[in-house]
């Protein structure tokens, strides 16, 4: 499978705890996108990378989200202490150039208790 | 800041009927693009249609074409012969296409599409 691959899948936490979630892009994208999608809503734009510099980050993404990409490859997005207006499905995108279509992965639902 | 409103959150059409679905969006860019993506039940977002702004003629995709209105600031997702298969949210989408930062999707509110056999 070539496409975009997110783990895992869903993720049940308590209020207080620490999620990482992981994002593999299609191969030779360099674009990779985090977006978050809350229940019945569109989803909204949380941060950017292009290779390993992370150039964007919302407002949305308050100081207990923290977002890497160590090689220009895949990225991870950790929630520290989450919350449960934290509970929504975290979408993963890449694309090969900027104005480029981005390609989603399957998403991590997250649910915090 | 760029908007996308769908104003309509659910449909439902019988199946091989034709249906239209509507967006409209706000930006005071004269470059950039639209998508319609579909997010099948517990499945993954895939890209429907992309239309370039710069292009005059709308873009058409098998059984999907849309009705691109510069003007008006229109982007309407028509569905012909509707399948089973079809049924999803659809989400209107919008990325500029120069600008400093992430060329980011905003996205609409969705339309449930339901079609019945």
């Amino acid at each position: 499978d070539t496409g975009v691959s997110q783990n895992p899948r869903h993720k049940i936490t308590k209020r207080g705890q620490n999620v990482t979630f992981r994002c593999d892009p299609i191969s030779e994208h360099n674009r990779l996108y985090w977006y978050r999608q809350t229940l019945g809503q569109g989803p909204e734009f949380l941060t950017y990378f292009q290779n390993e510099a992370q150039l964007e980050k919302s407002r949305l993404l308050s100081d207990r989200f923290s977002a890497e990409r160590p090689k220009g490859s895949f990225s991870t997005l950790e929630i520290q202490r989450t919350e449960q207006g934290d509970s929504a499905m975290y979408l993963c995108a890449s694309s090969l150039g900027d104005t480029d279509t981005q390609y989603f992965g399957p998403g991590t639902r997250l649910t915090v208790l | 800041a760029q908007t996308v409103t769908q104003s309509q959150p659910e449909m439902s059409v019988q199946e091989a009927e034709t249906v239209t679905l509507s967006c409209t969006y706000d930006t005071s860019e004269n470059n950039y693009y639209l998508f319609w993506y579909k997010q099948p039940p517990s499945r993954q977002m895939i890209l429907v249609i992309r239309q370039e702004a710069y292009k005059q003629q709308n873009a058409t995709e098998n059984r999907f074409s849309v009705n691109f209105q510069k003007a008006a600031k229109s982007f309407s997702l028509k569905i012909s012969d509707s399948q089973l298969g079809d049924t999803a949210m659809y989400f209107c989408a919008f990325m500029k296409q120069f600008g400093q930062g992430a060329q980011k999707l905003v996205f609409g509110q969705g339309t449930r599409l339901t079609i019945n056999p």
